[in-house]
C-alpha cells in the first residue's frame, strides 16, 4: 500500500498568518486530492492536482503538484478563522485494483481571531 | 455536484444491539462505494470497499462479521455493526465513485456518530 504522510500534524496561528501544509509519498501518484472537513461532516473535496508541476489556485488557497507526482503541498495566505478545520490530502493507491483512496494523517488547522 | 447522503447522522444504541447506517448516491450511480471510520482529530481510515452485487473487500484487521457491508444497488450501500460495543463508538463515513467518474475522486457523505451506551 502506498502512504503518504502529511505535515504538520497540528497548526494553530493568528488570523491574517500564511501557511502551508506538505503532503509527501515516496509512491507516484496520477492525481492527489485536497479535502477540507469540518466537525461532525464529511470531507469536501477542494481541488485535484493531475499535472506534475501543476498549480492551482482556490482565492486564498494554493495547491502545487511536484513535478515527479510524489508530493503536494497547500498554501494558505492570509488565513481567516473561517479556515479552521482539517485538511486531508488523498490519492488513488496505485498497488489496489479497487481504486481505493488513501489519505494522509491529516492537518488541523486552527486560526484565531 | 454529485450528493452522497448518510443516514442516519447520528445514532445512539444500547450494547449489543445491531445498527445500520445506510449510504445513497442521490444523483449519479456509484459501482464503488468506501466505508471509512473517523476518530477525533485524526484522519479516515478505510475499513471496506463495497461492490455492487459482489462482496465487499475488508481492509486488515478489520472484521467482516462485526461489519456487515451490502451493496444491493447502484446507489445504495449499508453498513452494518452488529452486537454494538463501547468500543465501536466512531464517526462512520461512506464515500462513492460515480460510474464512469474520474479514478481519483470521490464524492463523502456527511458521515453518521454512533455512540455506543
Amino acid at each position: 500500500t502506498q502512504l503518504l504522510e502529511q505535515s504538520p500534524q497540528f497548526l494553530s496561528i493568528q488570523e491574517g498568518e500564511n501557511l502551508t501544509v506538505y503532503c509527501n509519498s515516496s509512491s507516484v501518484f496520477s492525481s492527489l486530492q485536497w479535502y477540507r472537513q469540518e466537525p461532525g461532516e464529511g470531507p469536501v473535496l477542494l481541488v485535484t492536482v493531475v499535472t506534475g508541476g501543476e498549480v492551482k489556485k482556490l482565492k486564498r488557497l494554493t495547491f502545487q503538484f511536484g513535478d515527479a507526482r510524489k508530493d503536494s503541498s497547500l498554501h494558505i495566505t492570509a488565513a481567516q478563522p473561517g479556515d479552521t478545520g482539517l485538511y486531508l490530502c488523498a490519492g488513488v493507491d496505485g498497488s489496489s485494483n479497487t481504486g481505493k483512496l488513501i489519505f494522509g494523517q491529516g492537518t488541523t488547522l486552527q486560526v484565531k481571531p | 455536484g454529485a450528493v452522497v447522503s448518510q443516514h442516519p447522522s447520528w445514532v445512539i444504541c444500547k450494547s449489543g444491539t445491531s445498527v445500520k447506517i445506510e449510504c445513497r448516491s442521490l444523483d449519479f450511480q456509484a459501482t464503488t462505494m468506501f466505508w471509512y471510520r473517523q476518530f477525533p482529530k485524526q484522519s479516515l481510515m478505510l475499513m471496506a470497499t463495497s461492490n455492487e452485487g459482489s462482496k465487499a473487500t475488508y481492509e486488515q484487521g478489520v472484521e467482516k462479521d462485526k461489519f456487515l457491508i451490502n451493496h444491493a444497488s447502484l446507489t445504495l450501500s449499508t453498513l452494518t455493526v452488529t452486537s454494538a460495543h463501547p468500543e465501536d463508538s466512531s464517526f462512520y463515513i461512506c464515500s462513492a465513485r460515480a460510474v464512469g467518474g474520474n479514478t481519483g475522486e470521490l464524492f463523502f457523505g456527511e458521515g453518521s456518530r454512533l455512540t455506543v451506551l
